[in-house]
């Protein structure tokens, strides 16, 4: 079965503090990986979709990249308008995402 | 506004009742999905249409869930004899092509059974 797991599941940074978010999958004919951001209260906003090992992908202060094993979204001094949540999703058969249950990132001034 | 459109946003209900909920894709989007996400986890699938004919339906859509697309356009969500269990926002999401991951979602509709 297709599984996302994400860590960490929270974290806190103060602003111009740069991180990473870590998104591991296990996937039987991966097809597409994808980054959301929620904010509390919406649905989920589109980001990145990455496709195979080795690709990268970089709107504004996150950069997004790809292994056979695992993603991470790198978000570069970050402000406090980047906190949100970030899910990571998967597509392998059919036309439906699997989602991780997504890291909380709290930015502070 | 051309975004995804749900109705209502938030719904309460006692346990046994039945609810609907209403997407309105965007209007080009052939493609229409419903999630159903609680608190703390990602966004689950529940069930997928192309126009008018439901191609994708989770195990986790019970027989007490039912999805409709009857014109391909706007998309209702009902189900029947709710439980607590019931208790979770769901999202609409809509897309222009097939096998895509770029999905644009509405705001949900939070349920509560009580």
């Amino acid at each position: 079965e297709d599984q996302v797991t994400q860590s960490p599941e929270a974290l806190r940074l103060q602003e111009g503090e740069s991180s990473s978010l870590n998104c591991s999958y296990t996937v039987s004919g991966l097809r597409g990986l994808f980054w959301y951001r929620q904010d509390p209260g919406k649905g989920p906003e589109f980001l990145f979709t990455l496709y195979s090992a080795g690709e990268e992908k970089e709107k504004e202060r996150l950069k997004a990249t790809l292994t056979k094993k695992e993603s991470f979204l790198h978000i570069t001094a970050p402000k406090p308008e980047d906190s949100a949540t970030y899910l990571c999703a998967v597509q392998a058969q059919g036309n439906k995402l699997v989602f991780g249950a997504g890291t909380i990132l709290r930015v502070k001034s | 506004d051309t975004g995804v459109s749900q109705d209502p946003r938030h719904k309460i209900t006692k346990r046994g009742q039945n609810v609907t909920f209403r997407c309105d894709p965007i209007s080009e989007h052939n493609r229409l999905y419903w999630y159903r996400q609680t608190l703390g986890q990602g966004p689950e699938f529940l069930t997928y249409f192309q126009n008018e004919a439901q191609l994708e339906k989770s195990r986790l859509l019970s027989d007490r869930f039912s999805a409709e697309r009857p014109k391909g356009s706007f998309s209702t969500l009902e189900i029947q004899r709710t439980e607590q269990g019931d208790s979770a926002m769901y999202l609409c999401a809509s897309s222009p092509r097939a096998n895509t991951g770029e999905l644009f979602f509405g705001e949900g509709s939070r349920l509560t059974v009580l």
